[in-house]
């Protein structure tokens, strides 16, 4: 089946713009998670939904960082007046919630901010 | 809260020989333990994992060992070929969340 898929692949913006990244999880997974990889750095956990429970929003660097699920589904990644610093790879996962925790992995949305 | 220290940064090897990487944590109710591999310009993927309730889980030539008391897992390739190049992350997650957290990544390189 289709995996997970995030759009744009790649974006460049200019400092002070706001940005919208999109992931679409693989179907029928209730848990989605939001990381950035800087460039040769590890993955830092941003955000992470599960069903209709609150978001563990504890990852967000900032209070220009928010994401919303909307349906359960898509994930919206919304950063705010961007910065320079903000320049990295966003990746996206998802997984059940049935007892598997493998996250499966978007191919990420590389976002340059000039 | 839980974090994760990888070991080492990069690490390169002879083809055929086996490579060791290393991680440790620091809550204790961590419990689930999964090894991810990034291909240059890809995602991560998954390519094994391991339970607090094992010690030691293979899968061909990949193997990962657990030890709860020391609180490290580590990841062992043996007969290592140039398609094992990649960035290695380790992670692990707290019993009762979901979130992972994932060390800083080791960056494998294997020498024909």
């Amino acid at each position: 089946g289709a995996g997970v898929s995030q759009s744009p692949s790649n974006k460049v913006t200019e400092k002070g713009k706001d940005v919208e990244l999109r992931c679409d999880p693989i179907s029928g997974h209730t848990a989605l998670y939001w990381y950035r990889q800087s460039l040769g750095q590890g993955l830092e956990f941003l955000i992470y939904f599960q069903g209709n429970s609150a978001p563990d929003k504890s990852g967000l660097p900032s209070d220009r960082f928010s994401a919303e699920r909307t349906g359960g589904s898509v994930s919206t990644l919304t950063i705010q007046r961007t910065q320079q610093e903000d320049s990295a790879v966003y990746l996206c996962a998802s997984s059940t919630d049935r007892g598997r925790e493998t996250q499966y992995f978007g191919p990420g949305t590389r976002l340059l901010v000039l | 809260g839980e974090n994760v220290e990888q070991h080492p940064s990069t690490l390169s090897v002879q083809e055929g020989d086996s490579a060791v990487i290393k991680c440790t944590y620091s809550d204790s109710a961590s419990n689930y333990f999964p090894w991810y591999k990034q291909e240059l310009g890809k995602r991560p993927q998954l390519i094994i994992d391991i339970r607090s309730n094992v010690g030691e889980k293979k899968d061909q030539r990949i193997a990962v060992t657990l030890n709860k008391t020391a609180k490290h897992f580590s990841l062992h390739i043996t007969e290592t070929q140039p398609e094992d190049s990649a960035v290695y992350f380790c992670a692990a997650r707290i019993q009762g969340a979901q979130k992972l957290v994932f060390g800083q990544g080791t960056r494998l390189t294997i020498n024909p």
